[in-house]
């Protein structure tokens, strides 16, 4: 079945560090991607999405491409902030109607930005 | 904000009762989608409702239920409790095919 596996955390930076979370997948047909991002004690919010291949989606200096040859979405940003910290989960979506939307997630990356 | 509420925040409760977590969607939104968010399982979806009609099915238990009423509120229904459903249980709606925006989510304690 279809799934989503995220590098293991947590992931610990300094800040202006350089950031990346792999991210990569395995679904039938032509899923959207997704990175949500969940801050302590509340819900999760979308980062950022691709819905097709070679698709770039970036938000709030954060950025993933959509590779479908290496089936992987991978989470960047080129300097963290303190505010960054949280937990990014990468998610799929498969794109038939039967699936009714449901999103699959990775199991998480914790990130943690030191001053 | 998201616009999705959810009640209540917290619920503790003991092992072989029943609780009802209760998510209103966005207005205008259709699609009611819960999860469940634990340590071991991670993030999971359990069951999507359409505009009163349940739509898909997860991982789901059959000790759990849900529905969606006529005003779109949706209720998670969780019977016979074990400690194992100890976890967040996050709603989300979207108005289709859409982008879906998350409830606070209700944190479950079973002693």
């Amino acid at each position: 079945g279809d799934s989503v596996t995220q590098m293991e955390g947590p992931v610990t930076l300094s800040e202006e560090a350089f950031l990346t979370i792999n991210c990569t997948y395995t679904a039938t047909g032509y899923p959207s991607l997704f990175w949500y991002v969940q801050y302590p004690g509340e819900g999760l919010q979308l980062l950022l999405k691709a819905t097709k291949a070679d698709d770039k989606g970036s938000n709030k200096g954060f950025e993933a491409t959509y590779r479908k040859e290496t089936t992987s979405f991978h989470l960047e940003k080129g300097s963290v902030q303190v505010s960054d910290s949280a937990v990014y989960f990468c998610a799929l979506r498969r794109g038939d109607y039967n699936q009714g939307g449901k999103l699959i997630f990775g199991q998480g990356t914790e990130l943690s930005v030191k001053p | 904000d998201s616009g999705v509420t959810q009640t209540p925040k917290h619920l503790i409760t003991a092992t072989g009762q029943r609780v009802t977590l209760r998510c209103s969607p966005r207005s205008g939104d259709l699609s009611v989608y819960w999860y469940q968010q634990s340590l071991d399982q991670g993030l999971q979806f359990l069951i999507h409702y359409y505009n009163g009609e349940e739509r898909a099915k997860g991982n789901i238990l059959e000790r759990f239920s849900a529905q969606q009423f006529p005003d779109l509120h949706s209720e998670l229904n969780l019977s016979s409790l074990e400690l194992g459903d100890s976890a967040l249980y996050f709603c989300a709606s979207t108005d289709n095919f859409n982008e879906q925006f998350f409830g606070p989510g209700t944190r479950l304690t079973v002693l």
